[in-house]
């Protein structure tokens, strides 16, 4: 089974809307960590968010929120106020923290920015 | 302070041939990892490190191999490149307890 799934291959936004990118995870690990990561066309990977399992708040980073429904074992990223810079693939990733440490990433989510 | 730095760039390889992709930090991170990016496949990790002299193998570790003699580096090795390899590598460090992995800029090999 999959560890992360990102079932939005593609989305589009309109500049300064909102958007929200899909995650879900598996695992029976009670203690884990959730990651969003951002590639614009440069290659290079950009950090933007963490929410620990036991994290009783949702995690926010400026314009990043990270919508986390446990039961669900969901963990949606969305961004606030889109703008063209944030045209880039964006990937979900997990980490089991008493399992191991290995990060397990989604297939990820191309997002388009619109003028 | 670097971060993590990742070399070559960009390689051309022939069946058979063998390389090594470079890797090093200078964050004094325990912690480093090697992932392949495929198209619509994510980043799958191939090899990891929780510290010099002690290795695992990820979810791809097949035509890999991997040695951590000190902290900063962390090289990884093809033995008998394949054009199953051809890919996007990236090198990753985090300290211990840490949320945050920090990423090399990537390596793009290609394998004819």
């Amino acid at each position: 089974a999959q560890k992360i799934t990102q079932t939005q291959p593609g989305m589009f936004v309109q500049e300064k809307e909102a958007v929200t990118l899909d995650c879900t995870y598996d695992t029976s690990d009670p203690s884990y960590g959730l990651f969003w990561y951002k590639q614009p066309s440069s290659g290079e990977m950009i950090f933007l968010i963490y929410q620990g399992s036991y994290d009783q708040q949702n995690a926010t980073e400026g314009r990043y929120s990270l919508n986390f429904q446990k039961a669900r074992k969901s963990a949606n990223l969305v961004i606030s106020a889109s703008q063209l810079g944030d045209s880039a693939m964006y990937f979900c990733a997990m980490r089991e923290i008493d399992t191991g440490n290995q990060f397990y990433f989604g297939t990820g989510t191309s997002l388009t920015v619109i003028p | 302070n670097a971060g993590v730095t990742q070399t070559p760039k960009f390689q051309v390889l022939k069946t058979g041939q063998s390389m090594t992709l470079q890797c090093a930090q200078d964050m004094n991170h325990e912690y480093m990892s090697w992932y392949r990016q495929d198209p619509g496949m994510g980043l799958r990790l191939i090899h990891y490190s929780v510290g010099a002299g002690i290795t695992d193998q990820g979810e791809v570790p097949n035509g890999y191999n991997v040695s951590r003699s000190t902290t900063e580096d962390f090289p990884l090795r093809l033995l008998s490149a394949a054009p199953s390899q051809t890919s996007v590598y990236f090198c990753a460090s985090r300290r211990p307890g840490g949320n945050e992995q920090f990423f090399g800029p990537g390596t793009r090999l290609t394998v004819l």
